[in-house]
């Protein structure tokens, strides 16, 4: 069984707070990294696909980073609105076939106004 | 965007009967559809992996003749939960794989079920 783990688990930052959080994977048979963000009662949305060692992706004031020889991406959420309230997800891909993709436990970030 | 839908959304069954979940892609073909299971403040776990009009494949350590999946059309894949217990209560979860979409996965809302 991999193990996928995200840190905090869960986060209350203040309207306008820069925030980070942490995946950490294993550093072998890495094939891709994922990211989603996951509203309550809605489906998740998919944010990046990290592939490369060093990468660095970013989706208006979502960035994130990827170490895949140490086994950790950071995902980075600058100026934090309430919209931004939600659980932010990653997954380990360790084939490229979505046959062994695993995911973490989330990170439940709430933003307060 | 590609949307997936589920249904239903919420279903509370008693111990002993079978319910089955769909999932549909609404907007595009998925040759491919995955299910996944959630438990309680755990990670999304993969059960098994449905292609359109073949067996799916299901992750060790699932039983596929308690979790029937039958992928009949490129938009609709079912899972059933035969003879369902109080210990299958859980969240499922299904999501397409949109081909020429950079292999992106789109996520069914999910179904919550609980059997009594």
């Amino acid at each position: 069984i991999l193990n996928v783990e995200q840190s905090p688990q869960s986060l209350h930052v203040q309207e306008g707070d820069s925030t980070n959080f942490t995946c950490s994977f294993p550093s072998s048979n890495f094939y891709a990294l994922h990211w989603y963000r996951w509203e309550t009662a809605k489906s998740p949305e998919a944010l990046f696909v990290m592939t490369l060692n060093g990468d660095e992706k970013k989706k208006g004031r979502i960035s994130a980073t990827l170490n895949t020889k140490e086994g950790y991406s950071y995902l980075y959420i600058k100026g934090s609105q309430p919209e931004d309230s939600a659980t932010y997800l990653c997954a380990f891909d360790s084939s490229g076939g979505y046959q062994k993709v695993t995911f973490g436990t989330g990170t439940k970030l709430q933003v307060i106004p | 965007g590609a949307v997936v839908s589920q249904h239903p959304s919420r279903v509370i069954c008693k111990s002993g009967t079978s319910v089955k979940i769909e999932c549909r892609s609404l907007d595009f073909q998925a040759t491919t559809m995955f299910w996944y299971r959630q438990f309680p403040k755990k990670s999304l776990m993969l059960m098994a992996t449905s292609n359109e009009g073949s067996k799916a494949t299901y992750e060790q350590g699932v039983e596929k003749d308690k979790f029937l999946i039958n992928h009949a059309s490129l938009t609709l894949s079912t899972l059933t939960v035969t003879s369902a217990h109080p210990e299958d209560s859980s969240f499922y979860i299904c999501s397409a794989l949109a081909r020429g979409d950079g292999e992106t996965q789109y996520f069914g809302p999910g179904t919550r079920l609980l059997v009594l």
